[in-house]
């Protein structure tokens, strides 16, 4: 079963300001997901990222497949990136081979 | 292009009863999966169907089960409520397993 850890679990921020958050995972996998998370409960897919690095907007994600680790960035942050931002993983093989997320990072950009 | 839906989006049920959730996916995404979220737990995987097959379930016991119809469209059942059971249930659709999903924006059912 793949352990996924997510840091920092709180993170508040001001505007403008370079945010970073990271996750790590414990075994093997064919793609890692990012994904945000608003009030509400509507989850947003940002990436699929399997190997490098991927950019959308403000937003970049990386993924170091031989360390098992991948972070997000988000650059100029702005109050509306106040989300929860979740790692999830898949294709790890074995009987339940569904996403596995970490517990995500409560991200509050303040003006 | 319309998104994932799902309904009933609200959903009050007392112990003992049982519950089915539908989800309709985006149109040519054959793969549906369903994932359940708690405060405690947070998100956990319940299973996925790709072509009317189950290809993998979570961790939950038989209470929970599933299927997909051969529109693609899919039902989840709870038997037996438990009071755990309230959560925030959410099917995501894909075009195939195992790529980018796109999330319903949830049942959330709460059990008395």
């Amino acid at each position: 079963k793949n352990e996924v850890e997510q840091s920092p679990q709180n993170l508040t921020a001001q505007e403008g300001e370079f945010i970073t958050i990271n996750c790590s995972y414990s075994v093997g996998i064919s793609a890692l997901h990012w994904l945000q998370q608003h009030p509400g409960g509507g989850i947003v897919s940002l990436f699929m990222l399997s190997s490098g690095k991927k950019k959308h907007g403000r937003l970049i994600a990386t993924i170091n497949i031989q360390e098992k680790h991948s972070s997000l960035h988000i650059t100029a942050s702005h109050p509306r990136d106040s989300a929860v931002y979740i790692c999830a993983v898949g294709g790890s093989g074995g009987g339940a081979d569904g996403l596995t997320f970490g517990k995500g990072t409560h991200l509050i950009i303040q003006p | 292009k319309a998104g994932v839906t799902q309904t009933p989006r609200y959903l009050i049920k007392t112990r003992g009863q049982q519950v089915t959730l539908s989800c309709s996916p985006i149109s040519g995404h054959r793969s549906v999966s369903w994932y359940q979220q708690t405060p405690g737990q947070g998100l956990q995987f319940l299973f996925e169907y790709f072509s009317e097959t189950q290809r993998n379930k979570g961790n939950f016991p038989g209470r929970f089960s599933g299927r997909q119809f051969s529109n693609s469209r899919s039902e989840m059942n709870v038997s037996t409520l438990e009071l755990g059971d309230s959560a925030l249930y959410l099917c995501a659709s894909s075009f195939y397993p195992l790529r980018e999903q796109y999330f319903g924006p949830g049942t959330r059912l709460t059990v008395t």
